[in-house]
């Protein structure tokens, strides 16, 4: 079992939805959060990160943590065309070197 | 300008053939890492460095070899290159500080071994 799943989609939907991505883990020691974009050929960009549970706004983004459930999501609001991107969730604990990443979640908005 | 350089953006090869892979940052941080994308397996950490005399294996290291030249440079070699080799290789860097070690993603090179 990976320490970190993700679906990878596609996920396809219209202008102006609300869209929901998901990763989920294993390892409890996991305390820093983080959802990267990667738009095609280019490299990923952190979009958003959280430490420990609760949520977090930027804009039309929302991060959200439940630690009981080894649970995140990244909600994004008003979905737009140019949010067609791989969403790629990882994670961290402060005792570790090394960010564990999801496989990504391919997302397409049509107009 | 960006931050984090890759070099060569693209490269195809054959079997055997020896490949460097470059990666140059100005963000002044002290951390630098090498990952591999591969569809369905997401990003895999190949090797990373902490300072200039400090180098660690990832996860798929077998097969590879780093070298850290100074702070802002770090690069990857290909002995012998096999096909199962051909992937999105991408460079990141980080700082530790007190709440994340986040990283920053080079633009990527994709490499084809034939």
């Amino acid at each position: 079992q990976k320490e970190v799943e993700q679906d990878p989609g596609p996920l396809s939907v219209p202008e102006g939805a609300i869209v929901s991505l998901n990763c989920t883990y294993s390892n409890s020691a996991f305390q820093y959060f983080m959802w990267y974009r990667q738009y095609s050929r280019k490299g990923p960009e952190l979009l958003m990160y959280t430490y420990s549970s609760g949520n977090k706004e930027d804009g039309r983004f929302t991060a959200q943590v439940d630690k009981s459930s080894k649970y995140i999501s990244l909600f994004i609001r008003d979905s737009q065309p140019s949010d067609s991107a791989t969403y790629l969730c990882a994670m961290t604990s402060y005792n570790t070197d090394k960010l564990i990443f999801g496989t990504g979640t391919r997302l397409q908005v049509f107009p | 300008d960006a931050d984090v350089t890759q070099t060569p953006r693209n490269r195809i090869t054959k079997t055997g053939k020896r490949i460097m892979l470059e990666c140059s940052q100005t963000k002044g941080h002290d951390r630098m890492y090498w990952y591999r994308q591969d569809p369905g397996l997401g990003l895999r950490l190949i090797y990373y460095s902490f300072d200039v005399k400090d180098i660690n294996k990832g996860e798929i290291s077998d097969g590879y070899s780093v070298s850290r030249q100074a702070q802002a440079k770090f690069s990857l070699s290909l002995e012998s290159a096999i096909p199962n080799q051909t992937a999105l290789y991408f460079c990141a860097t980080s700082y530790r500080d007190s709440s994340t070690d986040t990283q920053y993603f080079g633009p990527g090179t994709r490499l084809t071994v034939l």
